[in-house]
């Protein structure tokens, strides 16, 4: 079955930087964009980025640009999130989740997969 | 970026009776291509990943129970839960797909009165 696994959260400073792995299985993951969305403790849902099938197009939300990069390998099925010059406003749950592939169309849409999060604590 | 307006925040309903969130953009979500608008909505229960409920604004996830149901298009949508049950305690969130950056509407905390 579908699966993705978060990991690589942690207890940093503010300023240090720190690197997200979403590793996956059950799917053919070259097929698909990964998006990352975080949940600080208690609040909801937002999403920080995308990083297209074979990793040349990502995006950020406004919050992490310039600060956050995405990445893949696919031959490890594997994503990633490097997050640099972190505050204490990036402190939350990272999930990667996986959109619905319409394969008559190539368009990819809502997500339909989530992992179950990783958590990253800047405090100081 | 569209912004995504949920309302109410909070919710409290006696079991077995009917809830209803609103979720509201501020801009169409409508997606030509096929017609559809592209509004989801999950549903998160405590320490756990959300969990899709509803796609293009009204089409049931595979295993979701029928007494929830979407309605609306264009900016303004509604899920409804009829005949509530205790395992539908939960926060939940719409979010557009329409286009990046993707956005959450601020959740609706649903409790049993």
């Amino acid at each position: 079955q579908v699966n993705l696994v978060e990991s690589g959260g942690n207890v940093v400073q503010p300023g240090e930087s720190l690197t997200l792995s979403c590793l996956t299985s059950g799917f053919t993951l070259k097929n698909y964009f990964i998006h990352w969305v975080r949940q600080a403790p208690g609040k909801g849902l937002e999403w920080v980025a995308v990083v297209s099938h074979d990793g040349k197009e990502t995006h950020y939300a406004a919050s992490v640009q310039g600060r956050f990069s995405v990445s893949r390998d696919n031959s490890k099925n594997t994503l990633y999130l490097q997050m640099d010059r972190l505050t204490t406003d990036d402190t939350a749950f990272y999930y990667c989740a996986r959109p619905f592939f319409d394969t008559l169309t190539g368009f990819q849409y809502y997500f339909d997969h989530w992992g179950r999060g990783t958590l990253v604590t800047v405090s100081s | 970026d569209i912004v995504m307006t949920q309302s109410p925040d909070s919710l409290a309903v006696s079991l077995g009776e009917r809830a209803t969130i609103n979720c509201r953009s501020n801009q169409s979500v409508f997606f030509r291509s096929n017609n559809k608008d592209c509004l989801a909505w999950y549903q998160q229960k405590a320490g756990q990943p959300p969990k899709l409920v509803l796609v293009w604004a009204s089409s049931r996830e595979a295993g979701i129970p029928d007494r929830f149901s979407g309605s609306g298009s264009g900016t303004d949508f509604t899920l409804t839960i009829t005949s509530l049950q205790a395992e539908d305690v939960a926060v939940y969130y719409c979010l557009q797909y329409f286009t990046l950056p993707y956005t959450f509407g601020q959740g609706t905390k649903l409790e049993i009165k």
